[in-house]
């Protein structure tokens, strides 16, 4: 079966630091992997996908980028933390080639920027 | 651009009653996904839906694609209280993205 997991759990990060979450997928080869950020109690805000190592697609201009050096690996980050960079922050993967665009997601990392 | 507009946004019931959660669009898709989704956690995918006026049960959850795939409902008959949790509902257009919902908060008190 297929995991997905997400890492750190919590963050709490001070203005201007540097950022780097991580995502990893088991069980699945060549899977579509997806970065979400999640407001409050809200709808999920697609920040970038990849359908493959070293292509990333950036959906929002922002102080975030992202990286996919590996398969299943996926990287989140930012060289400088904004107070509005804080969230849940979601990775999400998908079978390459899509049936019914099902999307399986991790349990997610809550970062606060002080 | 493609928009899912969620009614209502929150909704707050008794235990035993029933409840209904719209997910509407201007824009065909060609499957809908609704998602559960509990405080820090990342959602949980409840069902697709592929077929113009397609119905899906889930134990005491209904879920329901319009006809013309541009829209779907959940309903719950006789709501717990472990049914409280964020519902999201996601359309896919045969790209690799999905279109997210804003999202229904529910909260069924005991």
């Amino acid at each position: 079966s297929q995991t997905i997991h997400q890492w750190p759990a919590t963050l709490v990060q001070p203005v201007g630091s540097p950022l780097s979450l991580e995502c990893t997928v088991e069980g699945t080869s060549n899977p579509n992997l997806y970065w979400y950020r999640q407001a409050a109690g809200r709808g999920l805000q697609l920040l970038f996908y990849s359908v493959g190592i070293g292509q990333i697609s950036s959906e929002v201009p922002q102080n975030l980028s992202a990286s996919r050096p590996q398969d299943r690996q996926f990287i989140l980050s930012s060289k400088k933390l904004l107070l509005s960079d804080s969230g849940f922050y979601l990775c999400a993967w998908s079978y390459l080639s899509l049936d019914e665009g099902e999307q399986f997601f991790g349990p997610g990392t809550r970062l606060t920027v002080l | 651009t493609q928009l899912l507009e969620q009614s209502p946004q929150f909704l707050s019931i008794q235990e035993g009653e029933n409840l209904t959660v719209y997910c509407n669009s201007s824009s065909v898709f060609s499957s809908l996904q609704w998602y559960r989704q509990e405080p820090g956690e990342g959602p949980v995918l409840l069902v697709t839906v592929v077929t113009g006026g397609e119905v899906k049960k889930l134990k005491r959850l209904t879920f329901q694609f319009g006809d013309a795939r541009k829209d779907s409902s959940l309903h719950i008959t006789a709501a717990q209280p472990g049914d409280t949790g964020l519902y999201l509902c996601a359309g896919n257009n045969a790209g690799n993205m999905l279109t997210f919902g804003g999202g229904t908060r529910l909260m069924v008190k005991p």
